[in-house]
Formats: structure tokens, sequence, C-alpha cells
């Protein structure tokens, strides 16, 4: 059982270029969710999914998309890098969370932007 | 709206010493609160939750967190600190929000001293 998988796990961009960071969870989880890492200032949630075809902003949206096309991948697209979007990225999928399911996490991927 | 705060960038502890790690909480109704450890270049870890009943909630590696309402903390304990406990540790909690998201804390780093 992988889990919650990421890839890439490192990431060099030049500012402007676009990318896409994968997510897959093989626990049929329903909610997933992307959140940036930053020092001091803890883990930030971009966006979020409750289901296949369902998406919605979180805390810092702005420079990237999603898109759940099936239950199983989550996504995340920068559109036009910038160093502002240099951080940690994870990745986390929990059970249609009622207020007491955990989330479990992918192991990152660390970005940097040029 | 719901937060947490971690007052503490960093604690100190030396190993077989008990130790804190500090979490206040601010939600509108019911808090669902979450404590996550993150080891170097690794994604996050579920430790503990409270969702109701007992304040003393007990987790995975002899980790307890003790809730306590009046003064709306959650703070993580641990009789006796190893070495492997040093890590960054996260205090989290559900939104009382449509999608439940979680949300956390600044985080603190634990640092056992041998």
């Amino acid at each position: 059982n992988a889990g919650v998988t990421q890839t890439p796990k490192f990431q060099v961009l030049k500012t402007g270029q676009s990318m896409t960071l994968q997510c897959a969870q093989d626990m049929n989880h329903e909610y997933m969710s992307w959140y940036r890492q930053d020092p001091g200032m803890g883990l930030r949630l971009i966006h979020y999914s409750v289901g296949a075809g369902i998406t919605d902003q979180g805390e810092v949206p702005n420079g990237y998309n999603v898109s759940r096309s099936t239950t199983e991948d989550f996504p995340l697209r920068l559109l036009s890098a910038a160093p502002s979007q240099t951080s940690v990225y994870f990745c986390a999928s929990s059970y249609t969370p009622g207020l007491n399911t955990e989330a479990f996490f992918g192991q990152g991927t660390r970005l940097t932007v040029v | 709206a719901q937060s947490v705060a971690q007052p503490e960038d960093q604690v100190n502890v030396a190993e077989g010493n008990p130790l804190t790690v500090k979490c206040t909480y601010s939600v509108s109704g019911n808090p669902y609160l979450f404590w996550y450890v993150q080891y170097p270049n690794r994604g996050l870890q579920f430790l503990l939750k409270y969702i109701t009943g007992d304040n003393l909630v007990k987790g995975s590696y002899g980790f307890e967190a003790e809730f306590n309402k009046s003064q709306t903390s959650f703070h993580l304990k641990k009789p006796s600190a190893l070495v492997s406990d040093s890590a960054l540790y996260f205090c989290a909690v559900r939104d009382w929000g449509g999608a439940n998201n979680l949300f956390f804390g600044t985080g603190t780093r634990l640092t056992v001293i041998p």
C-alpha cells in the first residue's frame, strides 16, 4: 500500500516556466488537498477537492491550478512560475473529512524557482 | 475562522527529561485538534487527535496531549524524551466550514540533546 505518492521529489524551474506536480493516492480517499510549507509560516492550504470533479480554493491559491478527474489523482499546476513559489509542496488525502478524520501526507516536492 | 498558535519556534530538552510542545487554539465550535510530526525530508505523520471525551489523549511513539478547554490549549507531552524525537511538530485544527479543512500552526522544532 503506497499511500500518497508525489512526483517529482525535487524540481528547479526558471521564472515563467510551467510545470505540474503530481499526486496520487491508493486509499480511495474522497478528499485531497495541496499545501505549501514555508519557514516560519507552517503549512498553508492552496487548493482542495472533496471528490472527483470538484475543486475549491484554499488560503493561497493564486498562481496555481488544480483538477480532479479521478478519485486517485490530484495534480497541481504552476502556470508561470515565480520565485515566490519556491517552497516545499505537500499533497494530503483523507476520507471524506468528518471533523475527526486525520490526513495522510505525501513525502513532498521541493521546488526552487530561479 | 479556526486557528492554532504555536508560541515557540524552538524547544530544546535533554534526553530523558519530559518534553512539552505548546499549542493554543481558537474555534467557533467544539475543537477538533491534531498533532503531526515531520522528520527531516519527510512528509507529515499523524501523532494523535482530540475529538471529545478524556482531556488526556494518547498517541504514537509514547506521545500524549492534554486538552484544556478553559485555557484553549492542546499541549503535546512526553514523559521521557529520546534523541530520535528531534523533529518539527505541528498542531492543527479542523475548520467547521463546509469542507472541514485542516489548518496548521507554524510549527515547533524540537531538539533533544544527548
